[in-house]
Parts: C-alpha cells; sequence; structure tokens
C-alpha cells in the first residue's frame, strides 16, 4: 500500500541553524501538507501545497518557514532559523482528492526536531 | 473557527470491553470528520471518515463513528478491544474543499491504555 515517507526521523540541531524536513508524498497525489506536534499538545496545521505555491496556511506558519517541491518526489520544509520552540514532531500529509467536494489526507510517521 | 473536543484525555479499559471515545465538533456547516490513531512512535494512521451518507462508518481494525449532527458529536466505537488498540487517539474535522480551506482541526487526543 502506498505510503507517505519522511527523513530523517530524528533530527537534532542549534538554535539559529537551519533545518530542512523531507518528505515523499504518495506518488499521484496533488496536495501536500505540513502539520506540527509539539510535545503534549495538539496537532496543528502549518501549510497546504497544491500547484507548486502554497494554497492556506496557519498563523504560525511565518517567514522562517518555508515549503517546496523540488523535484516530482520530494516535498520539503525549511526552518531558517530554528528556536528552541520549534522543537516538535513535524508530519507531512498528502492527499488526492477524487472530486472537488472530499479530501482525505494521510500521514507519515513524522520528523522529530529537537532544537537545542 | 471549526473546533474540535474530546473530552477525555487518558481512558483504561480492559480487553474485550468495548470502547467509545468521545468527539465533539464546532463547524459552521456540514463537517467533514476523521478519527485517527497514533501508535508510540508512529504517524498518524486514518481509521475513518464521514463525509455524507450513513451517518454510522466503519473503519479499519473493527472500529466505527457515528455521526450525530444534533449533538455535534462523532463518537468512536469498538465492540472489544485488543491490546494492540493501545494508542493514542485523534479526532479531527476538516473544512470545506470548495472553499479552499483544507486544513484539519485536531482535537487533543484521547490515550488509550488496555489493562489484560
Amino acid at each position: 500500500e502506498p505510503e507517505v515517507t519522511q527523513t530523517p526521523s530524528h533530527q537534532v540541531t542549534q538554535m539559529g541553524q537551519e533545518v530542512i524536513l523531507r518528505c515523499v508524498p504518495i506518488s499521484n497525489h496533488l496536495y501536500f501538507y505540513w502539520y506540527r506536534q509539539i510535545l503534549g499538545q495538539k496537532v496543528e496545521f502549518l501549510v497546504s501545497f497544491y500547484n507548486n505555491e502554497i494554497s492556506e496556511k496557519s498563523e504560525i506558519f511565518d517567514d522562517q518557514f518555508s515549503v517546496e517541491r523540488p523535484d516530482g518526489s520530494n516535498f520539503t520544509l525549511k526552518i531558517r532559523s530554528t528556536k528552541l520552540e520549534d522543537s516538535a514532531m513535524y508530519f507531512c500529509a498528502s492527499s488526492e482528492p477524487r472530486d472537488s467536494s472530499t479530501d482525505t489526507q494521510y500521514f507519515g510517521p513524522g520528523t522529530r526536531l529537537t532544537v537545542l | 473557527a471549526q473546533s474540535v473536543t474530546q473530552p477525555d484525555i487518558h481512558i483504561t479499559v480492559s480487553e474485550g470491553a468495548s470502547l467509545e471515545l468521545r468527539c465533539n465538533y464546532s463547524y459552521g456547516a456540514t463537517p467533514y470528520l476523521f478519527w485517527y490513531v497514533q501508535s508510540p512512535g508512529q504517524g498518524l494512521q486514518l481509521l475513518l471518515k464521514y463525509f455524507s451518507g450513513d451517518t454510522l462508518v466503519q473503519g479499519i481494525k473493527g472500529f466505527e463513528a457515528e455521526f450525530k449532527r444534533s449533538q455535534s458529536s462523532f463518537n468512536l466505537r469498538k465492540p472489544s478491544v485488543h491490546w494492540s488498540d493501545a494508542a493514542e487517539y485523534f479526532c479531527a474535522v476538516g473544512g470545506l474543499v470548495d472553499t479552499g480551506r483544507r486544513a484539519l482541526t485536531f482535537g487533543s487526543g484521547t490515550r488509550l491504555q488496555v489493562q489484560p
């Protein structure tokens, strides 16, 4: 069964460093998402991406964050200058709505980001 | 704004007992509702979803959920719990695709423990 994959599974970085989290969505999917889950808190939406542009973003997704689909298979989340509060589990998801009214998002296993 | 409430942070049941996890939502129109499960160290796996039609939906692993518009609820049930069901369960509500808002809003989760 096709699945979303994410690398690395765990990333440790120093505050102020740039990190890139990578995701390979399900191959025929068109919409891509990033969510995060700070330890002990809810899963929160960050951004959605369609047709090579951001289609929706939350308040969390500020100028420190960017997303990119550098090739036909990868989808990346970059954090330019990490802060302690960026420590979280980051989930990638993808969806391929078969019609215009429904959407089911499939999630990857997550990347745990630890900022020291 | 849409919101999801899972009133039970932690539930413990005995193996073989029945299970009901509560979920209440707030949304201005007909919601799209989901249940995801997260096992330790794993990503979010879709259990089931409700878009329209029959209000009782069947999912994987023997789970079902019932949409009750009058109560703004989408409770998850299983008639007989197995030890492997121990995990964290998240209810989520999705936006209407035709509004361009696909972001999922998650509840805070219910951690299920299963006693032998």
